[in-house]
């Protein structure tokens, strides 16, 4: 069975600090897995992806996520946060169908 | 441009009407995907559609029904037989069913409230 953990449900940074948002998940096969982000009254936009291709995955606007399999982890981190990164984030992981399995998402809060 | 319109962005209920969500992409997806979000909670299926004329129940299916009859359509309708369905409504699509790494494309959402 697919499930997500996100750790922490609100995160708070200041400006111009690393950001650190945890995910762990379970599999039963080799995962596919997910960042988004949702920003008040909006849909959800792809942060990144992990394809297996590599264990550091870059993203847009300056994320990245790191796949530890040994700690079943893909936590999303950036190294300077700022004030457009306030929104909710959520970790997904797929299944072998494609279906989509959802943590209950991070608020990130920054402050200025 | 591609993308996947949802409307209306906000919409409002009596309760015991039927009322129907709109979601239409033009990205020549297979698959589509009808999602329920509530505070605090991530999303969750409703129903999903692996292909036009075939579709599927999600893990919350009961109180909802959905149509494909067009590839570029998936509408949901909210029945009065849901018992709460006070929610945010997000509409997806991916290229097709079953590919590994395909990434999920999320319209705008639409903001059902029943007064």
């Amino acid at each position: 069975a697919q499930s997500v953990t996100q750790l922490d449900s609100h995160v708070s940074v200041s400006e111009g600090t690393p950001v650190l948002l945890r995910c762990n998940y379970s599999s039963s096969y080799s995962p596919s897995l997910f960042w988004y982000v949702q920003h008040p009254n909006k849909g959800l936009q792809l942060l990144l992806k992990y394809t297996s291709a590599a264990t550091l995955v870059k993203g847009i606007n300056g994320f990245e996520a790191e796949f530890k399999k040994s700690e079943t982890s893909f936590h999303l981190t950036k190294p300077s946060a700022h004030m457009s990164d306030a929104a909710e984030y959520f970790c997904v992981v797929s299944d072998i169908g494609n279906q989509f399995y959802f943590g209950t998402g991070t608020s990130l809060t920054v402050i200025p | 441009d591609g993308g996947i319109t949802q409307s209306p962005k906000y919409l409002f209920r009596k309760e015991g009407q039927n009322v129907t969500l709109s979601c239409e992409q033009n990205l020549n997806h297979d698959a589509m995907y009808w999602y329920r979000q509530d505070p605090g909670q991530g999303l969750r299926l409703i129903y999903y559609s692996q292909i036009v004329n075939d579709f599927q129940k999600g893990d919350i299916a009961e109180g909802y029904s959905v149509s494909r009859e067009k590839k570029e359509s998936f509408p949901l309708t909210v029945t009065s037989a849901q018992k709460n369905p006070t929610a945010f409504y997000l509409c997806a699509s991916s290229p097709t069913w079953g590919a590994r790494y395909n990434e999920q494309f999320f319209g705008p959402g639409t903001r059902l409230t029943v007064l």
